[in-house]
């Protein structure tokens, strides 16, 4: 089973620059969300896709944007490069069940991509 | 919104303690309490997965309860090892996951 990955690993970008991060999800995983977790703190949910659709977002500018491919792979695409935005950026990726049966599967994390601005 | 918090900080014991990490959560309301451990500029690594409707999970060494009615799960460590040493996060959350800033653990050789 493969699991969950990312690339690139490590990133330099300057202000105003854009950059696309990539992430492909755990084998028979329709489900996938991104997190970026600044130095020191926990992370912070930006968006979740399924089925090639956003299915909820975090408190995140519209420069932050995302797709999903219809092999459930992702990509995360961020505009006008702040150095707030230096970060790890993590993908997560699982198996969306119904709610209805009660059941909640857990998100799995590939290593992220560790993105600097300068 | 779900907050999420976590004490201690950061914690230091010698090889061989038991400990317990605390995580507490303000909506009690939830779909499930997650444990992670993260080692330093690395992902996120599964520990225990809590279902709303279970008090506890046990994996090896490693113990965690949830009482909801408290907003409260904690993380017990039997006999800790030096590879243990990593930051433990934990989250709660279906689709959008709230993470607590996590524990910070040193076991010292």
């Amino acid at each position: 089973e493969t699991g969950v990955t990312q690339s690139p690993t490590h990133l330099i970008k300057t202000r105003g620059q854009q950059v696309t991060l990539r992430c492909s999800s755990q084998s028979g995983h329709n489900t996938v969300s991104w997190y970026q977790q600044a130095l020191g703190q926990g992370p912070q949910f930006i968006f979740q896709y399924y089925r090639e659709e956003e299915n909820g977002r975090g408190n995140f500018p519209p420069r932050f944007s995302g797709l999903q491919f219809p092999n459930y792979s992702s990509e995360l695409n961020v505009n006008a490069l702040e150095l707030d935005d230096s970060a790890l950026y993590l993908c997560a990726s699982k198996d969306r069940v119904d709610t209805v049966r009660g059941s909640n599967q857990p998100q799995h994390f590939g290593d992220g991509t560790r993105l600097s601005i300068l | 919104k779900q907050e999420v918090t976590q004490i201690p900080a950061a914690l230091s014991v010698p090889e061989g303690e038991n400990l317990v990490l605390n995580c507490s959560f303000t909506d009690s309301a939830i779909y499930n309490l997650q444990w992670f451990r993260q080692d330093p500029g690395k992902g996120l690594t599964s520990l225990l997965l809590i279902q709303s409707s279970q008090r506890e999970q046990t994996s090896g060494r490693l113990n965690a309860s949830l009482d909801k009615s408290s907003g409260r799960s904690t993380l017990y460590i039997a006999a800790s090892q030096p590879g243990d040493s990593a930051t433990y996060l934990c989250c709660t959350g279906a689709n959008n996951l709230f993470f607590g800033t996590g524990t910070r653990l040193t076991v010292i050789p």
